[in-house]
């Protein structure tokens, strides 16, 4: 069955640099979800869409943006990159209706 | 704000056990919880998703119950195999504001012993 695909798998930054990430999500899944999560961390909601329109926005820091597009894709945007924005940073997408979430692999960035 | 949070942090037990890991929420309003598997430096594995009507789900070796009143969920392994090593993350979906988001607890860390 297909799953999520992230890409870059790994992608390593420095200071003050950009960041595009990007997620497709399952055929036919309508949201689509990111999560950050940290070092030793519980992954942590930063923004959703659902049917390409923004349904939710969690701990998502000003210099990070996000888009679904018309094929579903997403990309998460991240701008002035700090240290602390090293972590695996995970998609997931679900259908609405039913609600279970099914997570990429994730994107590990380093910032340096 | 809805909380999480899982009991033990870390687990070990040898081969062949069965195990029982808790996750507590605060909030008991919920549309459903999710259990999950994570590997080291992984992704995150759908393990067993609880709606909120139900109080049992099963897969395999794997049965989730879940208590929303006491705000309380179970995850039971039977017959435990070194390949169950991993960490164990609950997280809870719940109405209103946020209601697309998961909360996570921070995880069991289960090492099964051959």
């Amino acid at each position: 069955a297909a799953g999520v695909i992230q890409s870059p798998r790994h992608l390593i930054k420095e200071k003050r640099e950009t960041a595009t990430l990007k997620c497709y999500p399952i055929p036919r899944h309508d949201t689509v979800y990111w999560y950050q999560q940290g070092p030793g961390q519980d992954p942590q909601f930063l923004i959703s869409f659902y049917e390409k329109m923004q349904s939710d926005k969690g701990s998502i820091p000003d210099r990070f943006s996000a888009q679904q597009f018309s094929d579903y894709h997403s990309e998460l945007n991240m701008s002035s990159l700090e240290l602390g924005d090293s972590a695996l940073y995970f998609c997931a997408s679900s259908l609405a209706s039913v609600g279970e979430q099914y997570f990429g692999p994730g994107t590990r960035l380093t910032v340096t | 704000k809805q909380e999480v949070t899982q009991i033990p942090a870390a687990l070990s037990v040898p081969e062949g056990e069965n195990l029982v890991l808790n996750c507590s929420f605060t909030d008991s309003a919920i549309y459903n919880l999710q259990w999950f598997r994570q590997d080291p430096g992984k992704g995150l594995t759908s393990l067993l998703l609880i709606q909120s009507s139900q109080r049992e789900q099963t897969s395999g070796r794997l049965n989730a119950s879940l208590d929303k009143s006491s705000g309380r969920s179970t995850l039971y392994i039977a017959a435990s195999q070194p390949g169950d090593s991993a960490t164990y993350l609950c997280a809870v979906r719940a109405p209103g504001a946020g209601s697309y988001q998961l909360t996570f607890g921070k995880g069991t860390k289960l090492s099964v012993i051959p």
